[in-house]
């Protein structure tokens, strides 16, 4: 049972635009959000996180949306470059919970055309 | 600089053998995760240990064992149970209410 899902595995976008990642769980515990970047043979590397106190958080480049009625979330590129280039992960943990786990979704692979 | 560090980079196992992937960390973190990543089916933990002496199975622990004698340290090991062990596998730390540091992998290969 997928608990955090990403239906998308690939999208392609030109330089410039704005790429659009989408993630949906279906847990209604969880309450923390993140978006890891891999690049391959590369460990993941944090992106970019929410609470599920917030509905937007906004660092440079990169937004995080929370819809937790629609138990949904979604991370904006503006601008996409050629180096966002990597797959995205998107992960949900139950900060509440004791053990911190974090549950990935399968990943989208990003591909940002010059 | 503090970091955690994954070894080998690229491991080969005949089949039958049992192998141990390394994981250490210097940032004093209390928690440690193994991931393994396949294609399409994103990461899926096989075990975790929020402090020494104790560990979790987690959803695919099964041909996977572990141990936690030091802080620092998180070993996997890759029994001859594990029906189908080539893979990428990531190793985790991260204090308790914060994200995950994760290793460079270890690319696992039976030949």
């Amino acid at each position: 049972d997928q608990q955090v899902k990403q239906n998308s595995p690939s999208l392609s976008v030109q330089e410039g635009r704005i790429s659009i990642l989408n993630c949906d769980y279906t847990n209604s515990m969880f309450d923390y959000f993140l978006w890891y970047k891999k690049y391959p043979a590369e460990g993941p590397t944090f992106l970019i996180s929410i609470s599920s106190i917030k509905d937007k958080n906004e660092d440079g480049r990169f937004t995080v949306f929370l819809n937790k009625s629609a138990k949904h979330l979604s991370l904006h590129i503006v601008p996409s470059q050629p180096g966002d280039s990597a797959v995205y992960f998107c992960a949900a943990s139950a900060e509440g919970g004791a053990t911190n786990k974090l549950i990935f979704g399968t990943g989208t692979l990003l591909a940002v055309q010059p | 600089d503090g970091g955690i560090t994954q070894s080998p980079k690229y491991l080969f196992r005949k089949e039958g053998q049992n192998v141990t992937l390394s994981c250490e960390q210097n940032l004093n973190h209390d928690a440690m995760y193994w991931y393994r990543q396949d294609p399409g089916q994103g990461l899926r933990l096989i075990y975790y240990s929020q402090i020494v002496n104790d560990f979790q199975k987690g959803d695919i622990a099964e041909g996977y064992s572990v141990s936690r004698e030091k802080k620092e340290s998180f070993p996997l090991t890759v029994t001859s149970a594990q029906k189908n062990p080539t893979a990428f596998y990531l190793c985790a730390s991260s204090r308790v209410g914060y994200g995950y540091t994760f290793g460079s992998g270890t690319r696992l290969t039976v030949v």
